[in-house]
């Protein structure tokens, strides 16, 4: 079936060094995504979102990338720091079809001091 | 408020005992959502509602699994003759609307079934 998925499920970053979390989609109709951080014993928070009209998106230190070519999403974090540890997960949606969000496994950062 | 609110946040049931979870939404979103998170795993959908019609129930596991938000705002999950396997945190989530706008989740309620 339609699924999101992570290609690495754990990523370990000096702190102060740029992350990049990637993820693969393969729902070629999906048109909008989130991505979202989760703390241990709380709910996922979300970080930043992209439109398929659009193939990169910047926040405050996050980008984020879309390349609809190879279906693949990825989050870039500038100059991690030990409150970005968390694991995170991209979500799609789509403008036609189930109103779900279609969440990955995701992907443990761990920022070392 | 300010953000969605779920309660219990904690709940531990006997095998079989018929368990309710509340989701207070933000005030004033349209959409709804029920999702099932197992120990180490994405988030996986349960159930929307669109003010108070459920449009789409189609990851509710069994009939076992109900829910409701008969008034629009306030919903309640409901698991009958709860199961091991239920054993996850549920999490709410709510947008202003269903498709293509943030959904902001609450903390989850961690069930346990013993």
């Amino acid at each position: 079936g339609e699924s999101v998925g992570l290609h690495l499920p754990t990523l370990s970053v000096q702190e102060g060094d740029n992350s990049i979390i990637n993820c693969a989609y393969s729902n070629s109709a999906s048109d909008y995504f989130i991505w979202y951080k989760q703390e241990s014993g709380k709910g996922p928070q979300f970080i930043i979102d992209i439109r398929s009209n659009m193939d990169k998106r910047q926040g405050q230190r996050v980008t984020v990338l879309l390349n609809k070519t190879v279906k693949h999403l990825s989050l870039q974090i500038a100059a991690t720091q030990p409150g970005d540890s968390a694991v995170y997960f991209c979500a799609e949606n789509s403008l036609s079809g189930t109103y779900k969000y279609i969440f990955g496994t995701g992907t443990r950062l761990k920022v070392l001091a | 408020g300010a953000g969605v609110s779920q309660s219990p946040r904690y709940k531990v049931a006997k095998r079989g005992q018929d368990v309710a979870l509340r989701c207070d939404p933000i005030s004033g979103h349209v959409s709804l959502f029920w999702y099932q998170q197992a120990l180490g795993q994405g988030p996986e959908f349960l159930t929307y509602f669109q003010n108070e019609a459920q449009l789409d129930k189609s990851g509710l596991p069994s009939d076992r699994f109900f829910a409701e938000r008969p008034e629009g705002s306030v919903s309640t999950l409901k698991i009958q003759r709860t199961q091991q396997e239920d054993s996850a945190v549920y999490l709410c989530a709510s947008s202003f609307e269903g498709r293509n706008t943030e959904a902001f989740f609450g903390q989850g309620t961690r069930l346990t079934v013993v």
